[in-house]
């Protein structure tokens, strides 16, 4: 167990609806990343949050957003969405900033759009 | 930006042999190379990580190798066993503000008994 708790582990939702993707880090991390798997792109970085605070933007696209809530936790909003954007979105916590040290990652939640 | 290449794709062996899974990174800047092993239905776990100022580092039948200068760094297993079978991924992190892990695409590793 690594310590990250994402909810929920299974989505199913219509395209042009919104979503909301929930991550608890690790007890003592700071840093939330949010990546998305698909089966031809691998772990694909979206989003990096450090103590609250927006550090680094991947290949996210601009109908998805996320936040840090003061308590640590964050969320991954999708809006619009799109068959394609089905996929697994893992979440990922480490105790600093510069993604020089190791990611605990949570069992991810699996996004299915019809 | 960072980009990493993993190779092969998929990996058969025998229980007993070794396996051997190799990636290459495009930024010289890049200094934390982890290996990730991902199960089905789970996220990936930590397995092993190198840092740039080691050449090799071992953890029992788990072995990593990083050569700074072509920018390649590989995994190798010995003495596979069934439970070994996962998939297998390659990161690399270019230590600066605003990046994070870049992954590689997987290598999906079959143990056969």
């Amino acid at each position: 167990d690594s310590g990250v708790t994402q909810t929920p582990k299974h989505l199913i939702t219509a395209t042009g609806q919104r979503v909301t993707l929930r991550c608890s880090p690790r007890s003592g991390d700071l840093s939330v990343y949010w990546y998305q798997q698909s089966l031809d792109q691998g772990l694909q970085f979206l989003i990096h949050y450090y103590n609250g605070e927006e550090r680094a933007k991947g290949n996210i696209l601009e109908r998805f957003s996320a936040q840090q809530f003061p308590d640590l936790h964050s969320e991954l909003n999708l809006s619009s969405l799109e068959l394609g954007d089905s996929a697994l979105y893992f979440c990922a916590s480490s105790v600093e900033g510069r993604g020089v040290s190791p990611l605990h990652f949570g069992n991810g939640t699996r996004l299915t759009v019809t | 930006g960072e980009n990493v290449e993993q190779h092969p794709s998929t990996l058969s062996v025998q229980e007993g042999d070794s396996a051997v899974i190799k990636c290459t990174y495009s930024d010289s800047a890049s200094n934390y190379f982890p290996w990730y092993k991902q199960e089905l239905g789970k996220g990936p776990q930590l397995i092993i990580d190198i840092r740039s100022n080691v050449g090799e580092k071992k953890d029992q039948r788990i072995a990593v190798t990083l050569n700074k200068t072509a920018k390649h760094f590989s995994l190798h297993i010995t003495e596979t066993q069934p439970e070994d079978s996962a998939v297998y991924f390659c990161a690399a992190s270019p230590n600066q503000a605003g990046t994070a892990l870049i992954f590689g695409k997987g290598t999906t590793l079959s143990v056969s008994s």
